[in-house]
């Protein structure tokens, strides 16, 4: 069965700083990979999505993720966090009709 | 845009109740998920429906069950709720067999029972 593991539930940047957020998957067939964001009070939005094309994905409001299968990661990156990225971020694999989403991961960006 | 809209965002019911949670989608999509979220778990799935009248249980179907009469509508019914089904319910949609496609989720019902 595939799943994923998000490492750290809460993490807290300051503005301006790197934002990493670390995804690592299982799968055994190449998956496809998302990111999620959630707003307070809001569903989910799409924030990215692999799918076996680039290995270095962009996606919306200046974040990328890039896929490494060597690592079975998909980490979750942007440059330079911004008050507005504090959100609950989701990680998520697919496979034959199976979403699986992680735990989650709550961002704070200080300012 | 894509819409999917829940019902209610927020609803407090008593332990016994029925509860219905309806959304609907706009976007003719023939799959539609029912989603639990609780802190420290991410979302679980309870049921999914890939065509009308058609129901598939999820990882948690246990308390459930669902109707999905018309293709934009898919309900989540709790027969009788429960305490430990206080949780924040999510509603998605997408586009069938077309795997790179992507969840469209509505806003979330939080549902206390007490």
């Amino acid at each position: 069965a595939q799943s994923v593991t998000q490492l750290g539930s809460h993490v807290s940047v300051s503005e301006g700083a790197l934002v990493l957020l670390r995804c690592n998957y299982s799968s055994s067939v190449p998956p496809y990979l998302f990111w999620y964001v959630q707003y307070p009070n809001q569903g989910l939005q799409l924030l990215l999505k692999y799918t076996s094309a680039a290995t270095l994905v962009k996606g919306i409001n200046g974040f990328e993720a890039e896929f490494k299968k060597s690592e079975t990661s998909f980490h979750l990156t942007k440059p330079s966090a911004h008050m507005s990225d504090a959100a609950e971020y989701f990680c998520a694999v697919y496979n034959n009709n199976d979403m699986r989403f992680g735990a989650g991961t709550r961002l704070t960006v200080k300012p | 845009d894509v819409k999917v809209t829940q019902s209610s965002r927020y609803l407090v019911k008593r332990t016994g109740e029925k509860v219905f949670l309806e959304c609907v989608q706009d976007m003719d999509h023939e799959n539609m998920f029912w989603y639990r979220q609780d802190p420290g778990l991410g979302l679980r799935l309870i049921y999914f429906s890939y065509d009308v009248k058609m129901k598939e249980k999820g990882d948690i179907p246990e308390g459930y069950s669902v109707s999905r009469e018309k293709k934009e509508r898919f309900s989540l019914i709790l027969e009788s709720a429960s305490t430990n089904q206080t949780s924040m319910y999510l509603c998605a949609s997408s586009r069938p067999r077309l795997v790179t496609d992507t969840q469209y989720f509505g806003p979330g019902t939080r549902l206390t029972v007490l």
